[in-house]
């Protein structure tokens, strides 16, 4: 149980494109999830709160307008890296929170690798 | 800023032998604590968790030990094997910032056969 895909795994784009990722938890519902950015070699940086219903919560230094995300249902997250640079080129990796069950626990997708050329 | 660090960037271990990964982390007020396992191109895999009421916690195979005096939490894997072979996050929650993660830098376990 608790599983949660990201697709596509891998998205190769050119420079001034739009990206979009999706988060899914596949066998639970997810009031929350959190969108990460990590580069190679590095720890994994939060990027936003993704809340289904309202508008996601962003850290510090993170562009909202660049990196849209839309919480449309209770299984969906998707983040949308808008007129993609070469500097956007990462490992993005989503999770999700189970609503149902008491728990601090987060689920993490596979990641999407995203070059941007 | 809060941050949670590692001391030791790569650990190289002899199959069978015992792991033992490190991780400082500077928030008093975080709650919640988790390790995390990372192979190259995954996404992180949950091992442990421990709450700061608690200052161990066993798994298989896996123990965890917070010491929040000194604000400083380890993993220990026994016997550790090739499949063990990754790296290894330490992360922090505090659950009225939100439930957010802060990780840490990340150490690299190299299993030598």
């Amino acid at each position: 149980g608790a599983v949660v895909s990201q697709h596509p795994s891998r998205v190769i784009c050119k420079s001034g494109t739009s990206v979009k990722i999706e988060c899914r938890s596949l066998d639970f519902q997810a009031t929350t999830m959190f969108w990460y950015r990590q580069f190679p070699k590095q720890s994994l940086m939060l990027m936003a709160t993704s809340n289904e219903g309202s508008k996601a919560t962003y850290e510090q230094g993170v562009e909202k307008d660049k990196f849209l995300i839309n919480h449309a249902s209770l299984t969906l997250s998707t983040l949308t890296v808008t007129s993609a640079h070469p500097e956007d080129s990462s490992f993005y990796i989503c999770s999700a929170e189970p609503r149902a069950i008491a728990t601090d626990t987060q689920y993490f997708g596979p990641g999407t690798r995203l070059t941007v050329l | 800023g809060e941050s949670v660090g590692l001391h030791l960037p790569t650990l190289s271990v002899q199959e069978g032998d015992n792991s033992i990964i490190n991780c400082a982390y500077s928030n008093s007020a975080s709650d919640y604590f988790i390790w995390y396992k990372q192979e190259s191109g995954k996404g992180p895999q949950f091992i442990i968790d421990i709450r700061s009421n608690m200052d161990k916690r066993q798994g298989q195979r896996v123990t965890v030990l917070l010491n929040k005096t000194v604000k400083h939490l380890s993993l220990q894997i026994a016997a550790t094997q090739p499949g063990d072979s990754a790296v290894y996050f330490c992360a922090e929650n505090n659950q009225a910032a939100g439930n957010k993660l802060t990780f840490g830098g990340g150490t690299r376990v190299l299993v030598k056969p």
